[in-house]
């Protein structure tokens, strides 16, 4: 009964290849986030989603592309992989994309060699 | 966009002593001040959190304070034990998205 899954945990992949991220929530709510933490342990957030619908896409290379399917669900597709890329994200959900608890999935781990 | 500044980076105390973490904001829209806890490995959680309605709030040994005003925000914990040992997040969040401090590594000796 998970609230907020990602796969995979870890990803360990070669510069230049083109890896995805998937997201899941089943609690029912409208927004969902991607956060990337670097090795400093800094949560940056990089997009959110509210009903399928983008909000709020920061700064981020447009080798990053997030797909909302339905608001359940929203992945992160990563293109042309670069050694920069690696840190852990986290996806999140919350009820509404005001005054509300985000909730956070385990995280993936990726590292780009 | 909103800017949240958090001190101190890394804070050390002696089981049983206080500590208390500060952070602001620079938006003044913002309205809702979470406070998350993230364990070595593990996700951050929610362990707190503040309306702009509200100046002070507190949870049996945790407590956050809210100055609208200054646009600063604060987390005390009181009788720290060795499993509060985490690293801290505040974040700030306006009608559009929530932003987290550069968070503080809390280490309780025992």
């Amino acid at each position: 009964d998970t609230a907020v899954s990602q796969t995979p945990k870890y990803l360990v992949t070669q510069m230049g290849n083109d890896k995805s991220i998937k997201c899941e929530q089943n609690l029912g709510h409208d927004t969902m986030y991607w956060y990337k933490q670097d090795s400093k342990k800094f949560l940056k957030i990089m997009f959110s989603y509210n009903n399928k619908e983008l909000i709020i896409n920061e700064t981020v290379p447009n080798r990053f592309s997030p797909k909302s399917p339905d608001k359940a669900h929203l992945n992160l597709h990563i293109n042309s992989l670069e050694l920069g890329d690696s840190a852990v994200y986290f996806c999140a959900s919350s009820l509404g994309h005001i005054n509300t608890e985000a909730f956070f999935g385990q995280g993936t781990r990726l590292t780009v060699v | 966009g909103e800017n949240v500044e958090q001190h101190p980076s890394t804070l050390s105390v002696q089981e049983g002593d206080s500590a208390v973490i500060k952070c602001t904001y620079s938006d003044s829209a913002s309205n809702y001040f979470p406070w998350y806890k993230q364990e070595l490995g593990k996700r951050p959680q929610l362990i707190i959190d503040i309306r702009s309605n509200v100046g002070e709030k507190k949870d049996q040994r945790i407590a956050v304070t809210l100055n609208k005003t200054a646009k600063h925000f604060s987390l005390h914990i009181t009788e720290t034990q060795p499993e509060d040992s985490a690293v801290y997040f505040c974040a700030a969040q306006d009608n559009n998205d929530m932003r987290f401090g550069a968070g503080t590594r809390l280490t309780v000796k025992p």
